[in-house]
C-alpha cells in the first residue's frame, strides 16, 4: 500500500492560486471517484476540505475546488491567504477495501 | 455536534500492547463506519484500520495486520484499536475519525491520542 505521490512543499503569495498534485495508480486515484483533500494545521486534526474528488463539505470556502485526470488528482487554491499556510493530504480508497494517503504537501503562503 | 475523543494513550515497551478507546458523540453511532489513522512525529498521515457500522467487516493497512484489531460497542458509543506487539515504528499519534460512508471519506476526526513505543 504505497502511499500517493504529492509534492513536499507548495508556495505563493496571498491572492495568488497554487495546485497540488496526488498521483496515485489505477487501484486507487484513478479507479474510483473517491478522492478527498484534508487541511492540517500545526497541533490539530486534518479537516476534511474536498470528497468525491470536487465537492466541497458545508462551511468549506469555494476557493478550494478538486479535480483528477487519470491516476492524478488536484487541489487548486486560489485566492491564497494566509490561513490557508498548512499541510495538505490527499487520500483515496482503494480496490482492496482500504484507504491511502498521499504524503503530505506543505504550503506556505509568502 | 459530532465529537470523537480518544484517550489510552502512553508509554510502551516494544512487543507490550495497549488498547486505544475513542467515544462518540452527536451522531448516530450505530450508522457509520468508523476509522483509525495514524501520524508519527513530523510524518505524514498512514491509514491504519476500518470497521464497518456494524462491526461484521474490518480491512487492514498490511503494516498493522495481524498484530492491531479494530473493534466497537454500539451500545456505549465506543470505537477501539487493541495494538499487539507494538514496535518503534508504531509511535504516532492515532487518531479516530467517523466514515462518511456513501462518500468513502472521513469526515470527522478527533484529536488524537498519542502512542509512544520505546524501552
Amino acid at each position: 500500500q504505497p502511499a500517493l505521490t504529492q509534492p513536499a512543499s507548495v508556495s505563493g503569495s496571498p491572492g495568488q492560486s497554487i495546485i497540488i498534485s496526488c498521483t496515485g495508480t489505477s487501484s486507487d486515484v484513478g479507479g474510483y471517484n473517491y478522492v478527498s483533500w484534508y487541511q492540517q494545521h500545526p497541533g490539530k486534526a486534518p479537516k476534511l476540505m474536498i470528497y468525491e474528488v470536487f465537492k466541497r463539505p458545508s462551511g468549506v470556502s469555494n476557493r478550494f475546488s478538486g479535480s483528477k485526470s487519470g491516476n492524478t488528482a488536484s487541489l487548486t487554491i486560489s485566492g491564497l491567504q494566509a490561513e490557508d499556510e498548512a499541510d495538505y493530504y490527499c487520500s483515496s480508497f482503494t480496490n482492496s477495501g482500504t484507504w491511502v494517503f498521499g504524503g503530505g504537501t506543505k504550503l506556505t503562503v509568502l | 455536534q459530532v465529537q470523537l475523543v480518544e484517550f489510552g494513550g502512553g508509554v510502551v515497551q516494544p512487543g507490550r500492547s495497549l488498547r486505544l478507546s475513542c467515544a462518540a458523540s452527536g451522531f448516530t453511532f450505530r450508522s457509520y463506519g468508523m476509522h483509525w489513522v495514524r501520524q508519527a512525529p513530523g510524518k505524514g498521515l498512514e491509514w491504519v484500520a476500518v470497521i464497518s457500522y456494524d462491526g461484521s467487516s474490518e480491512y487492514y493497512a498490511d503494516s498493522v495486520k495481524g498484530r492491531f484489531t479494530i473493534s466497537r460497542d454500539n451500545s456505549k458509543n465506543m470505537l477501539y484499536l487493541q495494538m499487539n506487539s507494538l514496535r518503534l515504528e508504531d509511535t504516532a499519534v492515532y487518531y479516530c475519525a467517523k466514515d462518511w460512508a456513501t462518500c468513502f471519506t472521513l469526515d470527522y476526526w478527533g484529536q488524537g491520542s498519542l502512542v509512544t513505543v520505546s524501552s
